[in-house]
């Protein structure tokens, strides 16, 4: 089944206790990216990734790091995560950039304390 | 950068009625996709369609790029289509999805 999966799906952590949040997708796609979603300012692009190696700033990166080695994954990063990264994290992915369809992860719910 | 309006905000429907969800936007757009977030936090792809029409099952939606809108229409609403209704754009092949603010569903058994 063609799909995004991220891992974990929902995480309760302190500050300052570095982090992963996974992202794979098994469709091949070229283009994967990050968002953020937080009541009244909705959903927010964190990073993007064209290619492998190929990474950029979104509207809300400050806080965060990707990388992308592989194709099908793109994790993101929190080093030292703060209370103000509570949020709901979705990755997306699409054969080649914007024009094309994107598909969303089941989401990451991340409560930092 | 690109605005995206969604009306109404709010819906209440009884179950079995019909209802169209409208967004608009502000500029050309490459992509335009519905998504339906449902109560567990999930988006769910509805469409994709930077214009035209397309059909899927009680769904449809309707583009016309040429006067910046689309319409979602949601046809003998089910009390598992509430939730939030999201319209998104983007204007470049290496941009963001730009989201509307949602309209909620809600439909009342």
């Amino acid at each position: 089944e063609a799909q995004v999966t991220q891992n974990p799906r929902y995480l309760i952590t302190v500050t300052g206790k570095k982090l992963t949040v996974t992202c794979s997708q098994n469709m091949n796609h070229e283009y994967m990216s990050w968002y953020r979603q937080d009541p009244g300012l909705g959903l927010r692009q964190i990073y993007y990734s064209m290619n492998v190696e190929v990474t950029d700033k979104g509207d809300v990166p400050e806080g965060y790091k990707v990388s992308r080695k592989e194709k099908r994954n793109f994790p993101l990063i929190l080093e030292s995560p703060s209370p103000n990264q509570t949020s709901l994290y979705f990755c997306a992915s699409s054969p080649r950039g914007m024009t094309y369809e994107q598909y969303f992860g089941p989401g990451t719910r991340l409560t930092v304390t | 950068g690109i605005q995206v309006e969604q009306s109404p905000p709010d819906l209440i429907l009884q179950e079995g009625a019909n209802s169209t969800l409208r967004c608009n936007f502000s500029d050309s757009v490459n992509n335009l996709q519905w998504f339906h977030q449902n109560p567990w936090g999930q988006l769910i792809n509805l469409f994709y369609i930077p214009s035209g029409t397309k059909q899927n099952g009680r769904l449809s939606a309707t583009t016309v790029a040429t006067e910046r809108y689309s319409l979602l229409y949601i046809s003998s609403s089910q009390t598992t289509d509430s939730g939030v209704y999201f319209c998104a754009v983007s204007v470049g092949a290496n941009s963001k999805l730009t989201f509307g603010k949602g309209i909620t569903l809600s439909v009342r058994p």
